[in-house]
């Protein structure tokens, strides 16, 4: 099992520019989690799935946008990057709420 | 909705020594806490939990605590060594819907000193 990963691992975007970042877990979870982290601030979630076709927003959502297509795999969308959205994104999955999340190894978001 | 305070910020211990990280969480309806560590430039994983019918649970050198009436909770790591120098960040959910997504402290940075 490769877990849940994540590409890219690290990119620089220019003010005003779009990207994607992916997620994907092959340990058949439901549930499915973009978060946030800035230095010294913790975990902020973003987005988050309870399965295929559904999701919904969680603390920090504007800026982004999440699609849930399959069970596997779970896209975050910037839109129009600003200088606050420079920070490490994480993906995760779970069995359910509640249960141990299983993390990606993060993308290193860099915009100037 | 759910608010997670973790103390201290920074956490600096001789090797061998014990380390205690508290939190508190303010919501009394959440009842799962996990404990994450995250070693520099990599992925947090979860190295204990706790449900709230149960007030102490221990893994090896590992431990969390849970006093539901104060609502907090606290992980214990004794005989430190440098391997646990890292971030650690304590978690709380409760069940239900979005309920149950994970609300996190800030995190605490621990450095074991050889």
């Amino acid at each position: 099992n490769a877990g849940v990963t994540q590409t890219p691992k690290f990119r620089i975007l220019k003010i005003g520019q779009s990207m994607t970042l992916q997620c994907a877990q092959d340990m058949n979870h439901n549930y499915m989690y973009w978060y946030r982290q800035d230095p010294g601030m913790g975990l902020k979630l973003i987005y988050y799935s309870v399965g295929a076709g559904i999701t919904d927003k969680g603390e920090v959502p504007n800026g982004y946008n999440v699609s849930r297509s399959t069970t596997e795999d779970f896209p975050l969308r910037l839109e129009l990057a600003a200088p606050s959205q420079t920070s490490v994104y994480f993906c995760a999955s779970s069995y359910a709420p509640s249960y141990e999340q299983y993390f990606g190894p993060g993308t290193r978001l860099t915009v100037t | 909705g759910e608010n997670v305070e973790q103390h201290p910020s920074t956490l600096s211990v001789q090797e061998g020594d014990s380390a205690v990280i508290k939190c508190t969480y303010s919501d009394s309806a959440s009842n799962y806490f996990p404990w994450y560590k995250q070693e520099l430039g990599k992925r947090p994983q979860l190295i204990i939990d706790i449900r709230s019918n149960v007030g102490e649970k221990k893994d090896q050198r590992i431990a969390v605590t849970l006093n539901k009436t104060a609502k907090h909770f606290s992980l214990h790591i004794t005989e430190t060594q440098p391997e646990d120098s890292a971030v650690y960040f304590c978690a709380a959910s409760k069940d239900g819907g979005s309920q149950g997504n994970l609300i996190f402290g800030k995190g605490t940075k621990l450095s074991v000193k050889p």
